[in-house]
């Protein structure tokens, strides 16, 4: 099956810090990515989607200045937690789909995620 | 309300008992539904999709949607120790909407 990786799985940062997390796919072109979070036992929640070439489209209440995130190939995202407080730490998790948004593709991968604790 | 609502659990089974997870959702528009199952510390892994009504089975795994009663489930026969995790229900329109996730504990 198709695999997403992401790096680093865990990283602690300083409060006023950025973070940048990588998400690949390893063997397939992925042209729409996405980027979820969650809360321990919560679940996951949409923050952007990206597709390659193009800005992001954040979902409503998420700070684009604040997540920055660049789609610039179709196999790697990043994410970069600006000014990062302690409100932020979470767990992150990105997710790939091969073919055009438009499509009715339901095969969404996700990678391993990446735990972020701003100390 | 939320778009899909599931029972955060936890459940807690013997090793051999059939297990059912359960969603609900409130978005006539959904199409496709999906089950994904999510060991602690890692990334969602899909388990099973249905497209509209009816059922699909694999394995163990049964997975049902009744979108007349906007109602999905997912049966696991012969729970196995290894099947303990947290599942989380998804359906789709365009965007993924996610359930909050049901912790199972399967016990030996």
């Amino acid at each position: 099956g198709a695999v997403v990786s992401q790096h680093p799985s865990r990283v602690i940062c300083k409060s006023g810090t950025s973070v940048k997390i990588e998400c690949r796919s390893l063997d397939f072109q992925a042209t729409t990515m996405f980027w979820y979070r969650q809360f321990p036992k919560q679940s996951l929640m949409l923050m952007a989607t990206s597709n390659e070439g193009s800005k992001a489209t954040y979902e409503q209440g998420v700070e684009k200045d604040k997540f920055l995130i660049n789609h610039a190939s179709l196999t790697l995202s990043t994410l970069t937690v600006t000014s990062a407080h302690p409100e932020d730490s979470s767990f992150y998790i990105c997710s790939a789909r091969a073919g055009a948004s438009g499509q009715s593709s339901y095969e969404q991968y996700f990678g391993p995620g990446t735990r972020l604790t701003v100390t | 309300q939320k778009e899909v609502e599931q029972d955060p659990g936890p459940l807690s089974v013997p090793e051999g008992a059939i297990v059912s997870l359960n969603c609900t959702y409130s978005n006539s528009a959904f199409q496709y539904f999906m089950w994904y199952r999510q060991y602690s510390r890692k990334g969602p892994e899909l388990l099973m999709y249905t497209y509209s009504s009816g059922n699909k089975e694999d394995g163990r795994f049964t997975a049902q949607v009744d979108k007349s009663s906007k109602y999905i489930s997912l049966f696991i026969r012969d729970s196995q120790p290894s099947d303990s995790a947290t599942y989380l229900c998804a359906m789709r329109t365009g965007k993924l909407i996610f359930g909050q996730g049901t912790e199972l504990s399967v016990k030996p």
